[in-house]
């Protein structure tokens, strides 16, 4: 099965500074890859996704980028605001259901 | 916009009770899920169906059982709730099978006494 490794669990910015989080996995048949972003108190929301027929995706202050190789994958948010703070999760599907990371608190601080 | 909805935000059930949670999707998604998201462990699936009738186990499956016999309903059943299961349930459904990402309902926090 897929195992999915995220790194770092904590990640506190300066306002303005960029935040990078990695995940690698394990299943070389993975071929979609989806963040998701979780507010204190609220639900995971899905904020970007990455297919492997691309090695990056933009979404106006984040980007995801595919590493199929070394099987990873980072999300990267530009400019943080305060608004970006919260717990990011990747995921790595496995058998048609998805491998979480364990997270990643993001404390960006003004 | 595709909604999932959990029906209790919040339950207090004593240890030894049967505990049903319920989960309802409003976008004909033939996937469902159950997860259980405790701190410093992430998300971890209890349960999954894939279609009507249809159940299959997760990561975790022990103390739970599922009920799916409507496509748009996916209830979590803990047969005798212990303390251990204290924690925030999420229910998610997805369209496609680990090709597209999911939609969680909003939580359940259940405390067990």
């Amino acid at each position: 099965g897929e195992n999915v490794e995220q790194h770092p669990s904590t990640l506190s910015v300066q306002e303005g500074d960029s935040a990078v989080i990695k995940c690698t996995y394990s299943d070389s048949a993975s071929n979609y890859f989806p963040w998701y972003k979780q507010e204190l108190g609220k639900r995971p929301q899905l904020i970007i996704d990455i297919r492997s027929n691309v090695g990056e995706k933009k979404d106006q202050r984040i980007a995801v980028t595919l590493n199929k190789t070394a099987k990873h994958f980072s999300l990267h948010i530009t400019e943080t605001q305060p608004e970006d703070s919260a717990v990011y999760f990747c995921a790595a599907p496995s058998w048609g259901k998805f491998q979480f990371g364990a997270g990643t608190q993001v404390v960006v601080t003004p | 916009d595709v909604k999932v909805t959990q029906s209790s935000r919040y339950l207090v059930k004593r240890t030894g009770e049967k505990v049903f949670l319920e989960c309802v999707q409003d976008m004909d998604h033939e996937n469902m899920f159950w997860y259980r998201q405790d701190p410093g462990l992430g998300l971890r699936l209890i349960y999954f169906s894939y279609d009507v009738k249809m159940k299959e186990k997760g990561d975790i499956p022990e103390g739970y059982s599922v009920s799916r016999e409507k496509k748009e309903r996916f209830s979590l059943i803990l047969e005798s709730a212990s303390t251990n299961q204290t924690s925030m349930y999420l229910c998610a459904s997805s369209f496609g099978r680990g090709n597209y990402g999911y939609t969680f309902g909003s939580g359940t926090r259940l405390t067990v006494v």
